[in-house]
């Protein structure tokens, strides 16, 4: 079945230690997405792929960067993760403007 | 500053009866709506849309709302499922995302349908 992956599924790390997390899909849609969600709070778009053009969002913090080698695959990297960044990390994808597909989402923890 | 907003974290509701959640927003240049529905340890799957030329859109047990000029819409479930127990996430498209889909969405509503 086509689908977008996450892996880990849950991802523990020390503060301030770098940590990446994947996504990979099978759509072949060319628009990637990274949201973060806090508990109880609404998915935060982080920033997006449209083919390989990066769109960062404003207030997204310097320490997230991303990294979208192939139209399949798509990285995010926390450069020094604090404790305000334990949070659910999901990716989508979307053929353009068309609706977006989920991954099951990496829930980070930092200890 | 929360652009989409859902104001009801929780909703019960029994098997066979309506399930009505809502959703306001805030910006006027938003034009497509969705909702998302979310199960533990899964990602949110897409549910509905409206686009802001309707006010209804119907697909089956599930019917979108939209009423522009309270800038508020709704989704009702009839009759609701035990199987519809989830958490339920409006979202919204500015119409100046361009050529991605962009979406704001709001904090969720968890529904819960008791047989």
């Amino acid at each position: 079945d086509a689908m977008v992956i996450q892996n880990p599924r849950y991802q523990v790390t020390q503060f301030g230690k770098p940590v990446t997390l994947s996504c990979s899909q099978t759509l072949n849609h060319n628009v990637m997405y990274w949201y973060q969600q806090k508990s109880s709070q609404a998915p935060k778009l982080l920033f997006h792929y449209y083919d390989k053009d990066f769109n960062n969002e404003a207030d997204t913090p310097d320490n997230f960067q991303s990294r979208r080698p192939n139209t399949s695959f798509c990285f995010l990297d926390i450069r020094s993760p604090g404790l305000g960044d334990a949070a659910m990390y999901l990716c989508a994808t979307s053929r353009g403007p068309d609706q977006q597909f989920f991954g099951p989402g990496t829930r980070l923890t930092v200890l | 500053d929360q652009q989409v907003k859902q104001n009801s974290p929780s909703l019960s509701v029994q098997e066979g009866r309506i399930s009505i959640l809502n959703c306001d927003y805030t910006n006027s240049m938003f034009d497509y709506f969705l909702w998302y529905k979310k199960y533990p340890a899964e990602g949110p799957t897409f549910l509905i849309s409206i686009s802001s030329i309707k006010d209804k859109n119907e697909d089956g047990r599930f019917t979108v709302f939209l009423n522009k000029s309270a800038k508020h819409l709704s989704l009702h479930i009839v009759p609701s499922q035990p199987g519809d127990s989830a958490v339920y996430f409006c979202a919204a498209r500015n119409i100046f995302g361009g050529a991605t889909n962009k979406l704001i969405f709001g904090t969720g509503t968890l529904l819960a349908v008791q047989p």
